[in-house]
């Protein structure tokens, strides 16, 4: 059982150029988001999906565009890169929409340098 | 979600009982308390989570105060292993859209001394 799989686990971007980071599931969760963590700070809300074909913004979108085209898979797009989004970036999943008990699983992240 | 108040640092010798509070002054009385951790270089992992009772599991145990503003996470013997960022959060239970997702603080930062 993988898990949450993040692809590619480390990447190097000019400013202004676009890539995808992708993320993965295989426990069937319903729920899945988009986080960033900043040096020395906790984790911020990008993007999130309540469902195939669901998605909503979190605290800091701007920048940043989603998908949600099956269950398994949320990925991320920067359309143009820029140093402020240079940071590490962490996609959860978890089973349920009635998030109060259940239990949020994370990949292991993707640090994003924007030079 | 309601917020939560931690410390910023903690610091445990090794096999010793650690005990990190968590202040949540305003919470609901449907709010879930949970706890995660994040070591070093890693995606953050759940810890435990409670509602109103204490709780126990493998990793850690939760004893939640009486009126509910409060709570403790406890690791019962520090390990090297156990040194990361702990993160109190409180979880509301949506009304409608049922989109209640995870809010971090700056958490507490574990260190254990060998």
């Amino acid at each position: 059982n993988a898990g949450v799989t993040q692809t590619p686990k480390f990447q190097v971007l000019k400013t202004g150029q676009s890539m995808t980071l992708q993320c993965a599931q295989d426990m069937n969760h319903e729920y899945m988001s988009w986080y960033r963590q900043d040096p020395g700070m906790g984790l911020r809300l990008i993007h999130y999906s309540v469902g195939a074909g669901i998605t909503d913004q979190g605290e800091v979108p701007n920048g940043y565009n989603v998908s949600r085209s099956t269950t398994e898979d949320f990925p991320l797009r920067l359309l143009s890169a820029a140093p402020s989004q240079t940071s590490v970036y962490f996609c959860a999943s978890s089973y349920s929409r009635r998030l109060a008990k259940n239990i949020q699983y994370f990949g292991a992240g993707t640090r994003l340098s924007v030079l | 979600d309601a917020k939560t108040t931690q410390p910023n640092s903690m610091e445990s010798n090794e096999e010793e009982p650690v005990h990190l509070p968590c202040n949540h002054s305003t919470i609901s009385g449907t709010d879930y308390i949970h706890w995660y951790r994040q070591l070093p270089s890693q995606g953050p992992e759940y810890v435990i989570h409670g509602l109103t009772s204490n709780v126990n599991n493998r990793m850690a145990s939760l004893a939640i105060a009486e009126d509910r503003k409060s709570s403790t996470l406890i690791l019962h013997r520090a390990t090297l292993r156990d040194a990361a960022v702990y993160y109190c959060i409180l979880r509301a239970t949506a009304r409608n859209s049922g989109n209640t997702p995870l809010v971090f603080g700056k958490g507490t930062r574990l260190s254990v001394i060998a």
